[in-house]
């Protein structure tokens, strides 16, 4: 089973429109959660970590389910320039504190 | 400003050659990470280190290997390079922090072909 799964999509949203994204991880014992960007050919960059109680920026909100392993990334008033690939991190002491991607889930605004 | 470089970026090279990519930081982090990226499995670990001298294995470490001389650079050799090992390259760094894990920071990437 992998630590970190994600739907791949792609999501196709029109602008404006909200969209939500879920995540799962296996192991119980992790404690540090984070949403990467990556746009095409380019780096992953640090978009949000993700918080106990939930954490919002901008138009960006995150949120964690301990009980049931999923974190969760909620996009509201989507622009084009939120089209990109979004990837889910999780990382646990009991695993050294690697971190483990998802294979990301993949956003297109459409105008 | 500080950044994290990483050259070359693409490189094409044979069957069994040796290859070095270089990953550079000048944010003076004690953690830097390599991993590859390929389609359908997320960025996965190859090695790690924790500051000058420690090196890891990461999860998918065989036929390659990092030293560790200084804070800022950790080169990722491909002792003999195979097509298994084409792939996108990403080098990564973060701080050091207690009890959990620090934002990490990728390189732009390293796209290798090997024929």
């Amino acid at each position: 089973r992998k630590e970190v799964e994600q739907d791949p999509g792609p999501f196709n949203v029109p602008e404006g429109a909200t969209v939500a994204f879920n995540c799962t991880y296996s192991n119980s014992a992790s404690q540090s959660f984070f949403w990467y960007r990556q746009d095409c050919r380019k780096e992953p960059k640090l978009l949000m970590s993700v918080y106990s109680s939930g954490n919002e920026d901008g138009r960006f909100t995150a949120q964690l389910n301990r009980a049931s392993q999923y974190i969760s990334l909620l996009i509201r008033d989507s622009k084009l320039s939120d089209s990109a690939t979004y990837l889910c991190v999780v990382a646990a002491v009991n695993t050294g504190n690697q971190f483990y991607f998802g294979t990301g889930t993949s956003l297109t605004v459409i105008p | 400003d500080a950044e994290i470089t990483q050259s070359p970026r693409h490189k094409i090279t044979e069957t069994g050659r040796q290859v070095t990519l270089a990953c550079h930081q000048t944010w003076n982090h004690n953690n830097m990470f390599w991993y590859r990226q390929d389609l359908g499995h997320g960025l996965r670990l190859i090695h790690y280190s924790y500051g000058v001298q420690d090196t890891n294995k990461g999860e998918v470490s065989d036929g390659y290997s990092v030293s560790r001389s200084n804070t800022e650079d950790l080169p990722l050799t491909l002792e003999s390079a195979a097509s298994s090992q084409t792939s996108v390259y990403f080098c990564a760094s973060s701080e050091s922090r207690a009890g959990g894990q620090e934002t990490q920071y990728f390189g732009p990437g390293t796209r290798l072909l090997v024929l």
